[in-house]
């Protein structure tokens, strides 16, 4: 059974600062990792993903992977009332189709 | 382009009434995912169509649930008959053999 786990939140950061989202994975051989937002009431858009161990950045975001750890994460540096929304950690192998996590609520509160 | 399109926006049926859920992807998409999203179990995939053809129906409930796509640019989900806990949102997404889903804005069904 492919699993993907997070936190459900909610994480509560005040406007400017750094929120971290994190999420653990079970299939070994899942090579493609994503991070979906989605605001209350829409559907989930993708804002990053990542495929090799380290750090990458995109603007405010940063992913970051560690294969032997099965961990991802999701930083958003100078948190905006606009990044309030969940973030859905998803992985995949080979074959396209993802596992998606339950999702962590973000608030950024002003 | 429009994006991912899906009917209709927002479903309240009976229980033990058809309900059919359709999506147009986007154009050129060769992949095409049903999902269900609550709260209890977040974002499931039901089904995933690659060129029209059915991979992997391992997510489908059970054989109240049935999905075709006839032709690239429709698919249909059915629930046949509905039951209550059959409500929740479900989404349709397309995919062009890269990395990003693009999902469609959702139909919210609820059976009484």
């Amino acid at each position: 059974q492919k699993e993907v786990e997070q936190n459900s939140g909610p994480l509560s950061v005040p406007e400017g600062a750094i929120a971290s989202l994190n999420c653990t994975y079970s299939d070994r051989g899942s090579q493609s990792f994503f991070w979906y937002r989605q605001y209350s009431g829409k559907s989930p858009e993708l804002i990053m993903f990542i495929y090799s161990n380290g750090d990458k950045e995109d603007g405010r975001f940063t992913a970051q992977l560690n294969k032997a750890s099965q961990y991802v994460s999701l930083l958003i540096r100078d948190s905006q009332p606009s990044d309030s929304a969940t973030y859905l950690c998803a992985s995949s192998g080979g074959s396209y189709i993802p596992t998606f996590g339950r999702g962590t609520s973000l608030i950024v509160h002003p | 382009d429009a994006g991912v399109i899906q009917s209709p926006r927002h479903e309240v049926t009976e229980m033990g009434q058809e309900v059919t859920l359709r999506c147009k992807p986007i154009s050129g998409h060769n992949s095409l995912f049903w999902y269900r999203q609550t709260m209890m179990r977040g974002l499931e995939l039901l089904i995933y169509f690659n060129n029209n053809v059915p991979i992997d129906d391992s997510g489908m409930p059970e054989d109240r649930f049935s999905a075709k796509m006839p032709n690239a640019s429709f698919s249909t989900l059915k629930i046949q008959p509905s039951e209550p806990r059959d409500s929740a949102v479900y989404f349709c997404a397309s995919l062009d053999g890269g990395d990003e889903q693009f999902f469609g804005p959702g139909t919210r069904l609820t059976v009484l």
